[in-house]
Formats: structure tokens, C-alpha cells, sequence
């Protein structure tokens, strides 16, 4: 069946370095994709989203690519803060269905 | 600002208990949707509701059922709790039906133990 993946389920990086969290999905009829951010003990919170008419989008330090010939997500945080250190996923959404990933933990090392 | 409130962070029950994890959103969601989260699997949704008193099965359903008699509440029932359902319980809302209404908004998750 469909599955949104991440590549890497933890991922490391200095502060103040930009970090990149990938994500595929199979599902070449979804339209509309979607971060979210889990914090320790707090739900998901949205943090970017992007229509499957777009390849770009750009947030306040963070941007999301599409790459739709390879079913393929990107998630860019520019100059990474402690404060960035949660769990990342990734959800893709066609109609009332939502596929989430398995998340990749964040860790920003001072 | 949307709130999505799960009625317990905690919760430590006895196998074959019946279970009832409650949902409150305040923001007159029409869609409303229970997740469980493991490590490793991600989000899992086990039920969702698009109306009052409507339901549909998510991707595991098995050993859940759930109950939404108004717009507001989404509650999600363990008939006869069994440790492998030991989890984190996430709810969540979403407005409507276009595009960038399936943004979801979620509770900050219930955390239930079987023993």
C-alpha cells in the first residue's frame, strides 16, 4: 500500500549548520504535503506545507522542496537552534486521507 | 488559536478493561481523526470522522471503536484493553475539505499503559 518514508530516523547536526530531512512518498496522487514538529511530550505541530503544483516554498528559516518525478520531500532548516531539536514528519494528503512517516529525530549539538 | 484537548496525558489501565480516551476541539472542526504513535511506525490512524456520527476505519482499526455524538468530541473506545495496545493516543482536527483544510491540529497525546 502507500507509505511516506523517511530516510534517516535520527540525524545530528552542530548549531548554527543548516539541516536536511528527507522524506519519500508512493502516492503519486497526492496533492498536498505537510511538516510537522514533535516537540518531547506535545502532539505534532504544523510547521510548512506545499500544493503539489509547487517544487519550492519558503518559511521563515525553513523551506520545503518537491521533487515529484521521484516522489521526494526535502525539509530545510536554515542555521539550526537547540530549540529545532524535536521529531520531524513528513504527511502527505490526498481527499480525507493523510499518510504520516515515520519521523526523524533532530538532535542540534551546542 | 485551535485547541485540541485529550482528556488524560496518562493513563494506566488492567487488561480487558474498557478503555474510553476523550477529545474535545474548539474550533468547530468538521474532521476529527485518532492516531497512535509508536516508535519506528510513525502515526497511525485508527479512526476517523468527517460529521456527526459518522466514522471510518482507518489503517487499524482492530480492537478500537469510536463515537463522535457531537461535532466537538471524538472518543475513541478500547473495547478490552491488551498490552499491544500499550501506546501514545493522538487526536487531532482538521477544518474542512479543500486542499489546505487537512491541516491537522493535535492534542498533546494520551499515553496509556496496559498491564
Amino acid at each position: 500500500g502507500e507509505s511516506v518514508g523517511l530516510h534517516l530516523p535520527t540525524l545530528s547536526v552542530q548549531e548554527g549548520d543548516n539541516s536536511i530531512i528527507n522524506c519519500a512518498y508512493s502516492n503519486s496522487a497526492s496533492d498536498y504535503f505537510i511538516w510537522y514538529k514533535q516537540e518531547s511530550g506535545k502532539g505534532p505541530q504544523f510547521i510548512i506545507d506545499i500544493r503539489s503544483n509547487m517544487d519550492k516554498r519558503q518559511g521563515q528559516r525553513v523551506t520545503v522542496l518537491l521533487n515529484k518525478t521521484v516522489k521526494h520531500l526535502s525539509l530545510q532548516i536554515a542555521a539550526t537552534q537547540p530549540g529545532d531539536s524535536a521529531v520531524y514528519f513528513c504527511a502527505e494528503n490526498w481527499g480525507f486521507k493523510t499518510i504520516f512517516g515515520a519521523g526523524t529525530r533532530l538532535f542540534v549539538k551546542a | 488559536d485551535v485547541k485540541v484537548t485529550q482528556s488524560s496525558r496518562y493513563l494506566v489501565k488492567r487488561t480487558g478493561e474498557k478503555v474510553f480516551l476523550e477529545c474535545v476541539q474548539d474550533m468547530d472542526h468538521e474532521n476529527m481523526f485518532w492516531y497512535r504513535q509508536d516508535p519506528g511506525l510513525g502515526l497511525r490512524l485508527i479512526y476517523f470522522s468527517y460529521d456527526v456520527k459518522m466514522k471510518e476505519k482507518g489503517d487499524i482499526p482492530e480492537g478500537y471503536s469510536v463515537s463522535r455524538e457531537k461535532k466537538e468530541r471524538f472518543s475513541l473506545i478500547l473495547e478490552s484493553a491488551s498490552t499491544n495496545q500499550t501506546s501514545m493516543y493522538l487526536c487531532a482536527s482538521s477544518l474542512g475539505q479543500t486542499v489546505e483544510d487537512t491541516e491537522a491540529f493535535f492534542g498533546q497525546g494520551t499515553r496509556l499503559t496496559v498491564v
